[in-house]
Parts: structure tokens; sequence; C-alpha cells
């Protein structure tokens, strides 16, 4: 079965710093890439997805992702980030064949200070 | 706004009761998931519903079970509550597509307390 981990449980950064939360996945098969976030007293909300083509990835508020097939990664990244992108973010995975299950990491909460 | 709708937002039960959650999903959508979500932890698979029938469970007890109906809405139940089901019970729609290459999007969910 696949699984995803999360290394960094939470993260404290500064207003305008640069941001990469790590995801790693397991599984020897084609994989589809998400990112998903939860701002605070939201619903998850989609950032971005890869299923296939140009490894790099760009989604919506300026966040971009990168799979790397031979590191089973798909890390996250913001050059600069804002207040507002205080939230937990989840990365996700599904297998091609697999159904379509969501396997999700345990998230990454991310605080902004101003 | 994703669309999916859920209700109700918030649940208290007693333990050994049974609770029903329901879901409606975004437009043109076909696919229902369902997710629990721990405190501190993401998501886990509960099933999926696609034309009204299951297509996929994870690794949760029968005492779980779920309803897709002809409009694509669906509800979970959940019998004998134990306090370990006290959660974020999120569901999820999609639009099943050849290849899998599927997006979910996500209802706000029910917080259910069981005490």
């Amino acid at each position: 079965a696949q699984s995803v981990s999360q290394h960094n449980h939470h993260v404290i950064l500064s207003e305008a710093a640069s941001l990469e939360l790590g995801c790693n996945y397991s599984y020897g098969g084609t994989v589809n890439l998400f990112w998903y976030v939860q701002y605070p007293g939201q619903h998850l909300q989609l950032l971005l997805k890869y299923f296939s083509g140009d490894p790099l990835v760009k989604g919506i508020k300026g966040f971009e992702a990168e799979f790397i097939k031979s590191k089973f990664s798909f890390n996250l990244r913001k050059p600069s980030v804002q207040w507002s992108d205080t939230a937990e973010y989840f990365c996700a995975v599904t297998v091609t064949g697999g159904g379509n299950k969501l396997t999700f990491g345990t998230g990454t909460q991310l605080k902004v200070e101003l | 706004e994703t669309g999916v709708t859920q209700s109700p937002t918030h649940l208290i039960k007693t333990r050994g009761q049974q609770v029903t959650l329901r879901c409606s999903s975004q437009s043109g959508h076909n696919t229902v998931s369902w997710y629990q979500q721990a405190l501190g932890q993401g998501p886990q698979f509960i099933f999926q519903y696609y034309r009204e029938e299951e297509n996929g469970r994870g690794n949760f007890p029968p005492r779980f079970s779920g309803l897709q109906f002809p409009n694509y809405s669906s509800e979970l139940n959940v019998n004998a509550l134990e306090l370990d089901d006290s959660a974020l019970y999120l569901c999820a729609s999609s639009l099943a597509e050849t290849g899998g290459f599927e997006t979910q999007y996500f209802g706000p969910g029910t917080r259910l307390l069981v005490l």
C-alpha cells in the first residue's frame, strides 16, 4: 500500500521568506500527486496537482511543486510567503488503477509571522 | 466555493449510538468519497461510491457504511459509535474519467464528537 510522508510538522516563517515543504511517497507504480491546503476555519482546497507531463507544476496563489520521480518526492515551494498563507498543508497521492483513493500525509502546519 | 455541501456541521453523540452524515456533491460530479480526519492527522479514506455502488474501501470496520443516491448525493452511516470515532468527517466529490485523472473537491466536513 502506498504511503505519504511529510517531514515538517510545524514550520514558522517570517513574511517574505521562501518556503519549501517536503513530501515523499512510497509506491513503485504510476502516481498522481496533489497538494491541498486548509486555511483556518475553511475546508480543504486544492493548491495544485500533477498527473503527467512537465514535472514542475504551478498552482494557485504563487505555489509550485516539483515531481522528482527518482526521489519519490513532490515538494511544495513558494518564493515569498505572506501572512495569509498561514494554514495546514497536506500532500496526497492516488495510484493509477488504485480506485482514486487519496492517501494523505499527516500535514504541515505553517505559521507566517508579520 | 467547491460546491460540495455537508450536513450537519457539528454533532454530539454518545457511545453506542448511530449517526448519519450527509453530503451533496458538486454539480456534474458522479463520485463521492468519504474521509475521516482525526485531530492532528491527515484525512483517512473510508470508502468511495460511484454510480450508487461502493467502489473501494479503506481500513474501516463494517459498522461504517454508506449510500449514494441517483442524484449522486451520499450518506455515511456509523453504527455502535465508539469514542475513537470522534473526528472530522469529510466528503469529496469528483468526476470519474477514463485513465483515472480525477481531482477530488472537498466539503467543509462534519465534526462528530462521541461522549
